[in-house]
C-alpha cells in the first residue's frame, strides 16, 4: 500500500490528452513539492516534472504538472506511442522523514 | 555529463549480505545527497534512504532500519548500499539516484539522474 495514491492504469488514443492523479496528505504533497518520473520498459526512471510543475531541460512540453492542496496531476497532451510507460509521483513526507512514492500508473496508448 | 554507474548483478543466498556501489561522475560528489531506491519485479518504487556524501550522515526508511547501511568513499566519488540478512522478498533492482544539494535543510523527492540499476537476486 503506497502512501501516495495513483490509478494503476490509464489509456487513451494517440494525439489525445490524458491526466494521471496523485493523492496524498498534509505531511507530503500538502507541504512539499511533487516530482514525477517516467519509467520506460526495462529502463531506470527519469525525472519528468519537478517542484510540482517545472520541466527539466530536454523534456517535451507535452508534459505538464499541477498541484492543489494534497493532490497533484500529470497531464500528457498529443499522446504518442513512445509515451507508453509507467509514471510515478514522489514527495518528501515530513511525518515519515523520508521520500514516498505513488504506486505507479501504467499508460497505454491505444 | 552527470552520470551514475552501478556495480553488476548479484545472486545471494538468504541470510547473506549484499553491497552495491554507485560511482558518480560529472559533478561534485560531496555536493549532493545520494538516495537509494529499489523496485521488486513487477512492482513500484520504494525509497530506502539517503546519505549526505559531505558529512556521511544518513537517514533510512523505517522498514530498512537495522538492515541497511549507506556509506561513501569521497576519494573515488562512490556511494555504497549494503543490505544484510537478505530474504527472498529483497529480490529487486536497486537504484542509486542523485538528490538535492547536500546543504539543503529540507528533504525532497527530486532525483536526477538515476543509476542504471543493479539486480539483486536472493535465492537458495
Amino acid at each position: 500500500q503506497s502512501v501516495l495514491t495513483q490509478p494503476p492504469s490509464v489509456s487513451e488514443a494517440p494525439r489525445q490528452r490524458v491526466t494521471i492523479s496523485c493523492s496524498g496528505s498534509s505531511s507530503n504533497i500538502g507541504n512539499n513539492a511533487v516530482n514525477w518520473y517516467q519509467q520506460l520498459p526495462g529502463k531506470a526512471p527519469k525525472l519528468l516534472i519537478y517542484y510540482d510543475d517545472l520541466l527539466p531541460s530536454g523534456v517535451s512540453d507535452r508534459f505538464s504538472g499541477s498541484k492543489s492542496g494534497t493532490s497533484a496531476s500529470l497531464a500528457i497532451s498529443g499522446l504518442q506511442s513512445e509515451d507508453e510507460a509507467d509514471y510515478y509521483c514522489a514527495a518528501w513526507d515530513d511525518r515519515l522523514n523520508g521520500v514516498v512514492f505513488g504506486g505507479g500508473t501504467k499508460l497505454t496508448v491505444l | 555529463q552527470v552520470q551514475l554507474v552501478q556495480s553488476g548483478a548479484e545472486v545471494k543466498k538468504p541470510g547473506a549480505s549484499v553491497k552495491v556501489s554507485c560511482k558518480a561522475s560529472g559533478y561534485t560528489f560531496t555536493g549532493y545527497y545520494m538516495h537509494w531506491v529499489r523496485q521488486a519485479p513487477g512492482q513500484g518504487l520504494e525509497w530506502m534512504g539517503r546519505i549526505n556524501p559531505n558529512s556521511g550522515g544518513t537517514n533510512y526508511a523505517q522498514k530498512f532500519q537495522g538492515r541497511v547501511t549507506m556509506t561513501r568513499d569521497t576519494s573515488i566519488s562512490t556511494a555504497y548500499m549494503e543490505l544484510s540478512r537478505l530474504r527472498s522478498d529483497d529480490t529487486a533492482v536497486y537504484y542509486c539516484a542523485r538528490g538535492l544539494e547536500s546543504s539543503s535543510v529540507a528533504g525532497s523527492g527530486w532525483f536526477d539522474p538515476w543509476g542504471q540499476g543493479t539486480l539483486v537476486t536472493v535465492s537458495s
